[in-house]
């Protein structure tokens, strides 16, 4: 195991809500990623966060945000959830310079209907 | 055109046999490459990197072809517990080190 844990493993949402995920990062790490992957595709980045800053973001609308905690916990936050974002939603922490080794987490299954 | 390209497969391998497959990459500027793994229903997993001059790790061994832009995943003596959904990765530091994947590339070893 990595040592990245995730919460909730699933969730079911309705369209129009909002959703709080949570991760932990492994002990050490101090960059956390986020990635949205879709069922039968990789998964996609969102952002990442290093020192409680977004330090980078994918293609993804401003619905879509995050926070990084001094203990490198984070979250990631969506809101007016879209049926399309039913997705397994994957954290990743790592070490600022090696951010290309990263360690997953689980994921949380999100489930929009 | 996706930045990073896998064919889906499935690649039904039988056990024992070997198994390759490539992946395409369109930015040029991508400096670092990688192979991860991801079994069903699971977290995605670091396999191995993959260096300019090639690189082997026991039974796996990737190949970098920068010029034609791709990389390659050679599995020899393939084991029931190699199947899997194998992602290619490239890393751009000028992007924050974003990680870029693949829509992966499935693999079943059969009996």
């Amino acid at each position: 195991e990595t040592g990245v844990t995730q919460s909730p493993t699933h969730l079911i949402k309705t369209r129009g809500q909002q959703v709080t995920l949570r991760c932990s990062s492994q002990s050490g790490h101090n960059t956390v990623s986020w990635y949205q992957q879709a069922l039968g595709q990789g998964p996609q980045f969102i952002f990442q966060y290093y020192r409680e800053e977004e330090n980078g973001r994918g293609n993804f609308p401003p619905r879509f945000s995050g926070l990084q905690f001094p203990n490198y916990s984070s979250e990631l936050n969506v809101n007016a959830l879209e049926l399309d974002d039913s997705a397994l939603y994957l954290c990743a922490s790592s070490i600022s310079g090696r951010a290309y080794e990263q360690y997953f987490g689980p994921g949380t299954r999100l489930t929009v209907t | 055109r996706k930045e990073v390209e896998q064919d889906p497969g499935p690649f039904n391998v039988p056990e024992g046999a070997t198994v390759a497959f490539n992946c395409t990459y369109s930015n040029s500027a991508s400096q670092s490459f990688f192979w991860y793994r991801q079994d069903c229903r699971k977290e995605p997993k670091l396999l191995m990197s993959v260096y300019s001059s090639g690189n082997e790790d026991g039974r796996f061994t990737a190949q970098l072809n920068r010029a034609s832009q791709y990389i390659s995943l050679l599995i020899r003596d393939s084991k029931l517990s190699d199947s899997a959904t194998y992602l290619c990765v490239v890393n751009r530091v000028a992007a924050g080190n974003k990680l870029t994947f693949g829509g992966g590339t499935r693999v079943l070893v059969k009996p």
